[in-house]
């Protein structure tokens, strides 16, 4: 099966900046995709949807590059909340692939 | 509303023996999954079923392991006989039908095998 590749980072970044990263796959028929966010030791809880139009919830804005195959997300102002890790989630329609994360640090 | 719920939260256990773990979806959601989360692997998705029947389990990486969804509110993962490797984090998601639909995890079962 093909793979979904993120950086794992860390990214430390200052509290009130901007970060992005970004998540490629292979498989040019996956179908859809999504953000998760994982705490430490907790499950993955979902944070947001990525349609092809690109799509903002608050301070998160995601985006869907089919041509180039990678998938982003945006974090506005961040918040010392927003320490975590970040996985991309790619349905192929027949399996689901998650990345293995980037981790964030947001530093006071 | 209730979350996807697991049981045990906790296992710990000597190698060789069975361990099974227990998953009850979210009401009305029709597929349901089984992860494993280890630090050098990530998550991989181990099998998944639609409508209680399982659609592909090529995820799951032994004969040791097994899983049955005998109704639409129960699923178990069963490893026999447990080893060392098969210590992680194991993961339950349950979601609607249809690829756009999200996965609503549980809290996992973290499993240490002696």
């Amino acid at each position: 099966r093909k793979e979904v590749e993120q950086d794992p980072g860390p990214f430390n970044v200052p509290e009130g900046a901007t970060v992005a990263f970004n998540c490629t796959y292979s498989n040019s028929a996956s179908q859809s995709f999504f953000w998760y966010r994982q705490d430490c030791r907790k499950e993955p809880k979902l944070l947001m949807s990525v349609y092809s139009s690109g799509n903002e919830d608050g301070r998160f804005t995601a985006q869907l590059n089919r041509a180039s195959q990678y998938i982003s997300l945006l974090i506005r102002d961040s918040k010392l909340s927003d320490s975590a890790t970040y996985l991309c989630v790619v349905n192929m329609g027949s399996w689901i692939i998650f990345g293995k994360g980037t981790r964030l640090h947001i530093l006071p | 509303d209730a979350g996807v719920i697991q049981s045990p939260r906790h296992e710990v256990t000597e190698m060789g023996q069975e361990v099974t773990l227990r998953c009850k979806p979210i009401s009305g959601h029709n597929s349901l999954f089984w992860y494993r989360q280890t630090m050098m692997r990530g998550l991989e998705l181990l099998i998944y079923f639609n409508n209680n029947v399982p659609i592909d389990d090529s995820g799951m990486p032994e004969d040791r392991f097994s899983a049955k969804m005998p109704n639409a509110s129960f699923s178990t993962l069963k490893i026999q006989p447990s080893e060392p490797r098969d210590s992680a984090v194991y993961f339950c998601a349950s979601s609607g039908t249809g690829n756009n639909q999200p996965q609503h995890f549980g809290d996992g079962t973290r499993l240490s095998i002696l």
